[in-house]
């Protein structure tokens, strides 16, 4: 069973541009989250969603980044225009549909994303 | 919002000696907390998780966690350090209902041969 794809692993950008980053879940899970590691730091929440629903992007920066889940394919998370500032480590992670009990997340290898 | 700590930055353990990762948690509620274990250019690894039941978790890897309430602490445990245990160590707690994760800004582990 496949882990967590996401690609590509490394991704460099001028200022201005659009990155389009991608993650397939684990086969049979059905949540996607998005977090963003900048150097020397911890992971930061981004967004979470199901097929085809946000349902929370609160850690998302309301200004040019955007996140769907289609019925079909990967999660995409999107940035536009990117600034140097973007520059970072996006780490996709998948579950199975949560119920009644808590599965834990799993980590994709992460896109490693610079912004000249 | 839930929130861990991890005070140290580094630790460094000799092979072979007891190995201790620590992380302290601030929650309103009953805290579902998590370890998970990052190697260079790689994602992160779930080591263990500790949701309810007993104080003392098994994970991967021979590493085990402490949950204590009163001190409000989930330190990482390993009795004998390997040199492949380095590694950054991230604690992370759930983060309201919609089980986002809050993650401490991690600690480096240096196992010297």
């Amino acid at each position: 069973n496949a882990g967590v794809m996401q690609n590509p692993r490394h991704l460099v950008r001028r200022r201005g541009q659009e990155a389009r980053l991608r993650c397939s879940p684990m086969k049979g899970h059905s949540h996607v989250y998005w977090y963003r590691q900048l150097p020397e730091e911890g992971l930061k929440f981004m967004v979470y969603l199901q097929k085809e629903n946000i349902i929370d992007e609160s850690g998302m920066p309301k200004e040019r980044f955007s996140a769907e889940f289609p019925k079909e394919g990967p999660s995409i998370l999107r940035i536009q225009q990117v600034v140097r500032g973007d520059s970072a480590a996006y780490f996709c992670a998948s579950s199975l549909s949560q119920g009644s009990s808590y599965n834990e997340q799993f980590f994709g290898p992460g896109t490693r994303l610079t912004v000249l | 919002a839930q929130s861990v700590a991890q005070p140290e930055d580094q630790v460094n353990v000799a092979e072979g000696n007891p190995l201790t990762v620590k992380c302290t948690y601030s929650v309103s509620g009953n805290p579902y907390l998590f370890w998970y274990v990052q190697y260079p250019n790689r994602g992160l690894q779930f080591l263990l998780k500790y949701i309810t039941g007993d104080n003392l978790v098994k994970g991967s890897y021979g590493f085990e966690a402490e949950f204590n309430k009163s001190q409000t602490s989930f330190h990482l445990k390993k009795p004998s350090a390997l040199v492949s245990d380095s590694a950054l160590y991230f604690c992370a707690v759930r983060d309201g209902g919609n089980n986002r994760l809050a993650f401490g800004k991690g600690n480096q582990v240096v196992v010297i041969p």
